[in-house]
């Protein structure tokens, strides 16, 4: 079956350490994945996309990796603030018929002073 | 300021009853979305707009109704046939209907309990 992973426990760290957060999915071929960040009981906000030929996209703090033959996108956060402590959501856009995309469940980090 | 704006913010709904979740969006786009998110769980797709007029079943239609009248509204009704409605509800759009390639804009989502 179709799946996309995010870890379900939350991620807690120091603040100015990196945070490496990890997306896992099986028996998709998804031609995009993007990244959004969603603050408790608001809508998400797009961060970054990255495409199926692409290794890595940064921007600013942040940085992607798309690693297709393992199946997994890492997103990380350099030098860390409290600000950062929200949940990452990650999408995957499927190919083929309507392009939609499929989100996973978040992971939850939390950046301690 | 352009952006996508849900009403309400929390609504209640008694057994039964049908309700409507209101969403506009000023960035001219031409295609909407709604998506349900329940906890510990991904954001699901109810229905998808790529045009005026035009509109499309998601992964979970059933016990929903939409329409697309304006481009700028795309109102979305949880009708008495959704039995587990309790959930945050959230509207998009894009600039195309090609999701992925095209960053979504999301409003402030809408909560709807069942009392």
């Amino acid at each position: 079956s179709q799946k996309i992973e995010q870890n379900s426990e939350a991620l807690n760290i120091q603040e100015g350490k990196t945070a490496t957060l990890t997306c896992n999915y099986t028996n998709y071929s998804p031609a995009y994945l993007q990244w959004y960040r969603q603050d408790p009981g608001r809508g998400p906000v797009f961060l970054l996309l990255i495409r199926e030929n692409e290794k890595e996209k940064r921007k600013e703090r942040l940085k992607v990796t798309f690693d297709t033959t393992l199946k997994q996108s890492l997103f990380h956060i350099t030098a860390s603030q409290p600000a950062d402590s929200a949940t990452y959501l990650c999408a995957l856009r499927v190919s083929g018929g309507y392009n939609k995309l499929i989100f996973g469940a978040g992971t939850r980090l939390a950046v301690h002073p | 300021d352009g952006g996508i704006t849900q009403s309400p913010k929390y609504l209640f709904r008694k057994e039964g009853q049908n309700v409507t979740l209101s969403c506009e969006q000023n960035l001219n786009h031409d295609a909407m979305y709604w998506y349900r998110q329940d906890p510990g769980q991904g954001l699901r797709l109810i229905y998808y707009s790529q045009i005026v007029n035009d509109f499309q079943k998601g992964d979970i239609a059933e016990g929903y109704s939409v329409s697309r009248e304006k481009k700028e509204s795309f109102p979305l009704t949880v009708t008495s046939a959704q039995k587990n409605p309790t959930a945050f509800y959230l509207c998009a759009s894009s600039i195309g209907g090609s999701a992925g390639g095209n960053t979504i804009y999301f409003g402030e989502g809408s909560w709807l309990t069942v009392v």
